[in-house]
């Protein structure tokens, strides 16, 4: 079973920052938290992962809370591009358990 | 970087017929993932191969199977398909035990 809760749905206004929040109250110390989106019917694409630190990248930021229980990714100017279905996954790093756990995400809604 | 390239894209087949998947990695990348996407059972784990060798294998039926060639390529295989296999299979790669995976687009499996 996934490791996370998200929000099933999220509006965004055009222009806008979409912040997209994670629960991982169960997190482990070598874990890692993932961020990947799903547009329709397209392959997930990575956008970003970090352990604790908060973490930014040209696609976004990762917020990561000192508890490392939550996170928010953040897209700082959202586009009608950017309406996907957001993936958090915790993931134990390298070795064989290298397996993505998805649960069923946050439907991001751009609108204009 | 040339990214993930799956193939076919699309497929038609009956029950009770077999059908092969393939997948090329990203150019350097050893381990390569497969999943399936179903509208009910969301993105599922089957099966991960690291220098020919599955690694770690998720929670389907021995009627999937895959396996990875010494270039890194790998296929999947189904045999005797029931409808409930129509689905889109998605295979990730990733450089090896750093954990980051990339996706491929997806061929998407239709049973009749």
């Amino acid at each position: 079973d996934a490791k996370t809760t998200q929000p099933t749905s999220m509006d965004c206004a055009e222009g806008r920052a979409a912040n997209l929040p994670c629960n991982h109250s169960t997190i482990s110390g070598n874990e890692y938290v993932y961020w990947y989106r799903q547009i329709h019917s397209q392959g997930p694409q990575y956008i970003i992962h970090g352990l604790k630190n908060n973490e930014t990248n040209e696609m976004a930021s990762l917020i990561i809370t000192e508890d490392r229980k939550s996170s928010t990714l953040i897209l700082p100017h959202a586009t009608l591009r950017d309406t996907a279905v957001y993936y958090c996954i915790v993931k134990y790093y390298g070795g064989s358990q290298g397996n993505l756990i998805f649960g069923k995400g946050t439907k991001l809604s751009v609108k204009p | 970087k040339a990214g993930v390239t799956q193939t076919p894209r699309y497929l038609i087949k009956t029950r009770g017929q077999q059908v092969t998947l393939s997948c090329s990695p990203i150019s350097g990348h050893r381990s390569v993932s497969w999943y399936q996407q179903t509208p009910g059972q969301g993105l599922q784990f089957l099966f991960e191969y690291f220098s020919e060798t599955q690694r770690n294998k998720g929670n389907f039926p021995g009627r999937f199977s895959g396996r990875q060639f010494s270039n890194s390529r790998s296929e999947m295989n189904v045999s005797t398909l029931e409808l409930g296999d129509s689905a889109l299979y998605l295979c990730a790669s990733s450089p090896g035990d750093e954990e980051t995976q990339y996706f491929g687009p997806g061929t998407r499996l239709l049973v009749l």
